[in-house]
């Protein structure tokens, strides 16, 4: 299995709404990344988890909440978001060797609209 | 100042012509990678590149340590190959990659 999941694709929700994206890999990666990209723009970092601890936050707003249950699988909570939240979230994992981190293989990423 | 600069920001070229896409960056790094994004969709993971020059089918990425200069080469292009190009760069642990606005890309047939 070479590739990164995401689900759901497609996620509409409102401003008092609580959801949840996933990602998942199987190919052994031990990093994992969350990034969101706006239409016509490069993606931008959210969060880093390496070794499922999260080494990176990129000064993200607190209604958005990490969690990497297990070296396999990335979440992320969502909560009172603003409609400036729609965007396309990405997934990434990379293999880590000792502390340096290797190619990112990407998901496809769930278009979310927040109403 | 972009600590990543890619050009052209568009390009669009006839099927079967040799296509070059240029990125330019000012930080140290420890690799750089090239991706590719089609309309919509996810991102693929075209090359990742400390130095010299790797080829994969069609394409070919080179990359210039002393000068900070990368280029992506597309072979023979096709309609297929319309899509976004990104460059990006790691740092000293390659856990953070700092991406240039992208290049893109139509081919027509």
């Amino acid at each position: 299995d070479t590739e990164v999941t995401q689900t759901p694709k497609h996620l509409v929700m409102g401003m008092t709404n609580k959801k949840s994206l996933k990602c998942e890999q199987h190919m052994g990666h031990r990093a994992m990344y969350w990034y969101k990209q706006k239409a016509k723009k490069p993606p931008e970092l959210m969060f880093v988890y390496s070794y499922e601890k999260l080494s990176i936050n990129e000064s993200v707003p607190s209604r958005f909440s990490p969690e990497c249950p297990n070296s396999s699988l990335l979440n992320l909570h969502l909560h009172a978001l603003q409609p400036e939240d729609s965007a396309l979230y990405l997934c990434a994992s990379s293999q880590m060797t000792g502390i340096s981190y290797n190619e990112q293989f990407f998901g496809p990423g769930t278009r979310l609209t927040v109403l | 100042k972009n600590e990543v600069e890619q050009s052209p920001q568009n390009l669009t070229a006839q099927e079967g012509e040799f296509i070059t896409i240029n990125c330019s960056y000012s930080v140290g790094i420890s690799a750089l990678h090239w991706l590719q994004q089609h309309p919509g969709g996810g991102i693929v993971s075209l090359f990742m590149l400390s130095s010299g020059k790797k080829k994969h089918g069609r394409l070919i990425a080179t990359i210039n340590i002393q000068e900070k200069h990368s280029s992506l080469h597309i072979t023979a292009s096709h309609p297929r190959d319309s899509a976004v190009y990104i460059c990006a760069v790691s740092g000293e642990y390659g856990n953070k990659l700092v991406f240039g606005a992208g290049t893109i890309l139509r081919v027509k047939s």
